[in-house]
């Protein structure tokens, strides 16, 4: 069984600039959600998707959105990108029968100069 | 963003020891989770609990869903020194008119062999 995997491990990027993160859901799970954590603090959570639609949100601005696809894979886009969006990004998935029981990638770190 | 209270902060223990850490709120969820992450990974789930008054056991590891259905506790017995790390707790609940996970701040623990 394969864990939820992120890609890419590392990026940079300069501040005004667009970004996309990619997660692979562990395999038999079709819920995927999103966390942005800064240095030193807890997950905060972006989003849900599930069954390609969104399904919940935390206090993330608009230009914080994502997609899900098909295969159940998913996207964090980011547009115009701020200093403060530099953070740990972490993807979770979790099954239909265990909806609650997210497991976690090792994430991306994402630095905005 | 918003965060649950977790408590202690931080905490040094000596191997063999007990631990106690918990987690308030001032909004009422319907399931509480306790994570475990270690730098450079995503958290681990450890505990899921779904009911108020709930008793869960996962080893060494034994958490509470509070009555009020706004705190919960985890507690380690006989800490080892593979127990280091930062404790998250997280609530899933309906806020704000949308379903949202919310973290809390962390303990970090340290076990001293």
């Amino acid at each position: 069984e394969t864990g939820v995997t992120q890609s890419p491990t590392h990026l940079i990027k300069t501040r005004g600039q667009q970004v996309t993160l990619r997660c692979s859901s562990q395999s038999g799970h079709n819920t995927v959600s999103w966390y942005q954590q800064a240095l030193g603090q807890g997950p905060q959570f972006i989003f849900q998707y599930y069954r390609e639609e969104e399904n919940g949100r935390g206090n993330f601005p608009p230009r914080f959105s994502g997609l899900q696809f098909p295969n159940y894979s998913s996207e964090l886009n980011v547009n115009a990108l701020e200093l403060d969006d530099s953070a740990l990004y972490l993807c979770a998935s979790s099954s239909r029968t265990s909806p609650y029981e997210q497991y976690f990638g090792p994430g991306t770190r994402l630095t905005v100069t | 963003g918003q965060q649950l209270n977790q408590s202690p902060q931080s905490m040094f223990i000596q191997e063999g020891e007990d631990v106690s850490m918990n987690c308030t709120s001032s909004s009422i969820f319907n399931t509480w989770l306790w994570y475990k992450q270690e730098p450079g990974e995503g958290p681990v789930l450890l505990i899921a609990l779904y009911k108020a008054g709930e008793l869960t056991s996962n080893g060494r590891l034994t958490a509470q869903f509070g009555i009020t259905r706004k705190d919960s506790f985890l507690n380690i017995s006989a800490s080892i020194p593979s127990d280091v790390g930062i404790y998250f707790c997280a609530g899933h609940g309906l806020l704000s008119g949308t379903y949202k996970y919310i973290f809390g701040t962390g303990t970090r623990l340290k076990v001293l062999a």
